[in-house]
């Protein structure tokens, strides 16, 4: 059973309009949520990251919005770009533990349209 | 400062034969996580390590699989014998205490049991 999901597959904006991502978990004991971008024949790589004591995290054009009470977060992109294209992953981890045990979505890939 | 590196970058081999995937961490990195990606499932968490010490296996699918961490900067995923249903990529990441988290994935590599 995955603990966390996103459940859009794929997403198409045009360029300079806005990307939403979203992204639902069931455990209730995840207080530390990650986004990752990927490229095709690349690994993931660390995008913008919130704890559990926040309900908002922004980084430039990236802002991570969390719901606890609805187990639901949200990565915006504004504006978007066609660089953004990719494959975007959702990960969650619990206990605080600054290990890094994660446990990932399916991913959505996002494109980005010129 | 050279990232996660993974060997060979793309395996194609026959259903029976053993298969062995290679990571090399970062370098000062103490933990060091292998996963799967499939279209299914996304990225999938098979074990991770610490200090070389197997921490989680939980995620390691069946005894077909198996992965060493016989030093600091070395670890192997042996997949024996191999099936057509283990055709995913599979990537290494690596992460030190204090990261938040964050882990660095290499490129990963492409298996495909035919």
């Amino acid at each position: 059973d995955q603990q966390v999901k996103q459940n859009s597959p794929s997403l198409s904006v045009q360029e300079g309009r806005i990307s939403i991502l979203n992204c639902d978990y069931t455990n209730s004991m995840f207080d530390y949520f990650l986004w990752y971008k990927k490229y095709p024949a690349e690994g993931p790589t660390f995008l913008i990251s919130i704890s559990s004591i926040k309900d908002k995290n922004e980084d430039g054009r990236f802002t991570v919005f969390l719901n606890k009470s609805a187990k639901h977060l949200s990565l915006h992109i504004v504006p978007s770009q066609p660089g953004d294209s990719a494959v975007y992953f959702c990960a969650a981890s619990e206990g605080s533990s600054n290990t890094g045990k994660l446990i990932f979505g399916q991913g959505t890939t996002l494109q980005v349209k010129p | 400062d050279a990232g996660v590196i993974q060997s060979p970058r793309h395996e194609v081999t026959e259903m029976g034969q053993e298969v062995t995937l290679r990571c090399k961490p970062i370098s000062g990195h103490d933990y060091l996580f292998w996963y799967r990606q499939t279209m299914m499932r996304g990225l999938e968490l098979l074990i991770y390590f610490n200090n070389n010490v197997p921490i989680d296996d939980s995620g390691m699918p069946e005894d077909r699989f198996s992965a060493k961490m016989p030093n600091a900067s070395f670890s192997t995923l042996k997949i024996q014998p191999s099936e057509p249903r283990d055709s995913a990529v599979y990537f290494c990441a690596s992460s030190y205490w204090g990261s938040y988290n964050e882990q660095f994935f290499g490129p990963g590599t492409r298996l495909t049991v035919l």
